[in-house]
């Protein structure tokens, strides 16, 4: 496979499971990084992993759990959820910063229902 | 002020016109700029990227950056149906000198091209 990926795709879950999502770049990218998108709103950046550690949490609550076991997988594990985090989970990454062409590249999102 | 802001829209253009979408940023030390395309239920696609003043042409599309009034835009010219999305404009963020691509999204511009 190429580019990045995310599984599963879709995803319905109650407010009393525990599941996770899934993140795999296949770019030789360093950093990645998890985007939540609400039906539209803009994307809100919740986690940042570079060279495997994390470097920026933003105010996300602890429902959501972020791990990074190398620098081609990252995943979201979530518990206890609410309703109001059903949303577009995005996944991206990058090469490092500094020069002029650090664009991210994303996954095609994973469609979260919280009922 | 916003870090990187556009003009949510949403804007209607008709087929063949030209549509023009505007961004202002705040840092004036962004070097390197990002359009990318966001189709309804779809993750977002990179698909423009400048780093000089002046203009940038791809196709049908053109990016504008002048660095001295802090603004980008990104110019469609004879617009399609197909091309009705939300674009994203996009600039990196120097977060105390992160060594990651971390980038600051505008919140978007709905575009729809009607026939």
């Amino acid at each position: 496979e190429t580019g990045v990926t995310q599984t599963p795709r879709h995803l319905v879950m109650g407010m009393t499971n525990k599941k996770s999502l899934k993140c795999e770049q296949h770019l030789g990218h360093n950093a990645m990084y998890w985007y939540k998108q609400s039906a539209k709103k803009p994307l809100e950046l919740m986690f940042v992993y570079s060279l495997e550690e994390r470097v920026e949490n933003n105010s996300v609550p602890s429902r959501f759990s972020p791990e990074c076991p190398n620098s081609s997988h990252l995943f979201l594990h979530l518990h206890t959820l609410q309703p109001e985090d059903s949303a577009l989970y995005l996944c991206a990454s990058s090469l490092p910063g500094g020069g002029q062409r650090n664009e991210q590249f994303f996954g095609p999102g994973t469609r979260l229902t919280v009922l | 002020q916003k870090e990187v802001e556009q003009n949510s829209g949403p804007l209607s253009v008709p087929e063949g016109a030209i549509a023009s979408l505007n961004c202002t940023y705040s840092d004036r030390g962004s070097q390197s700029f990002f359009w990318y395309r966001q189709y309804s239920g779809k993750s977002p696609e990179l698909i423009m990227f400048i780093y000089s003043n002046g203009d940038k042409e791809d196709g049908r599309f053109t990016a504008q950056l002048n660095k001295a009034s802090q603004y980008v835009s990104l110019l469609i010219r004879d617009s399609q149906p197909s091309d009705s999305a939300t674009y994203l404009c996009a600039a990196p963020t120097n977060a105390g000198g992160t060594s990651y691509g971390k980038l600051t999204f505008g919140q978007g511009t709905i575009l729809t091209v009607h026939p």
